[in-house]
């Protein structure tokens, strides 16, 4: 996988705490993004960035946010997990934005119990 | 509102044969459209892309073809192996954003 890592990769939480996941990267490329992907629905974008502390919402953004304060960095946080967060979500990162290719992290599968 | 939609959901093809998913995408302002596959435990990755320029793109055993008029583009795999066993998304892009089809499981038969 091309120096995407994200953390961690299994994780199991209650209902109303609060969870952070991490996308790490190594290819200096500019943009990220982060999907969930759940059975039925495909891959649906939650948030992405175009650079260092600029994100937008993705079409399933409520009750997600995210931050990114070093190119390297993509955190996707839950305020408050709800069980139909429960779901594997994937980083993806892109040099030149979404008309070129994704390449993409090995997903974390989160469980809101 | 699904902006692209993808068929059929599943899809079993003996080995050998042609396997073909297509999708329908509704915004015109889409400018790229790859195809992804997944294997299971893994993410997706990249396996053919084609621009509305062009109405046909081939690599190896892939080929998309594209409609631009009708709206609509698809994934042939020629000569399908047990090895091509997974999941295919489409997607379509434009400004910043990649949305995704829902998915086709592909089995093939050996």
């Amino acid at each position: 996988d091309a120096g995407i890592t994200q953390s961690p990769r299994h994780k199991v939480t209650e209902t109303g705490t609060p969870v952070t996941l991490r996308c790490h990267q190594t290819e200096n490329h500019r943009y990220m993004y982060w999907y969930r992907q759940d059975p039925g629905h495909g891959l649906r974008l939650i948030h992405y960035s175009y650079g260092v502390k600029d994100t937008d919402k993705g079409e399933v953004s409520d009750g997600y946010s995210v931050s990114r304060s070093k190119t390297e960095d993509f955190l996707l946080t839950l305020e408050s997990a709800t069980s139909s967060q429960t779901s594997v979500y994937f980083c993806a990162i892109s040099e030149r934005g979404a008309n070129t290719e994704a390449f993409f992290g090995q997903g974390t599968r989160l469980t809101v119990v | 509102q699904q902006q692209v939609k993808q068929s059929p959901q599943s899809l079993i093809v003996q080995k050998g044969g042609i396997s073909i998913i297509n999708c329908a995408y509704e915004n015109t302002a889409f400018d790229y459209f790859p195809w992804y596959q997944q294997f299971p435990g893994k993410g997706p990755a990249l396996l053919i892309a084609i621009r509305p320029d062009v109405s046909e793109k081939k690599e190896g055993r892939f080929t998309i073809s594209f409609n631009k008029s009708a709206k609509q583009f698809s994934l042939h795999i020629m000569d399908s192996q047990p090895g091509d066993s997974a999941t295919y998304f489409c997607a379509a892009s434009r400004d910043d954003k990649i949305i995704f089809g829902k998915g086709t499981r592909l089995h093939i038969l050996p």
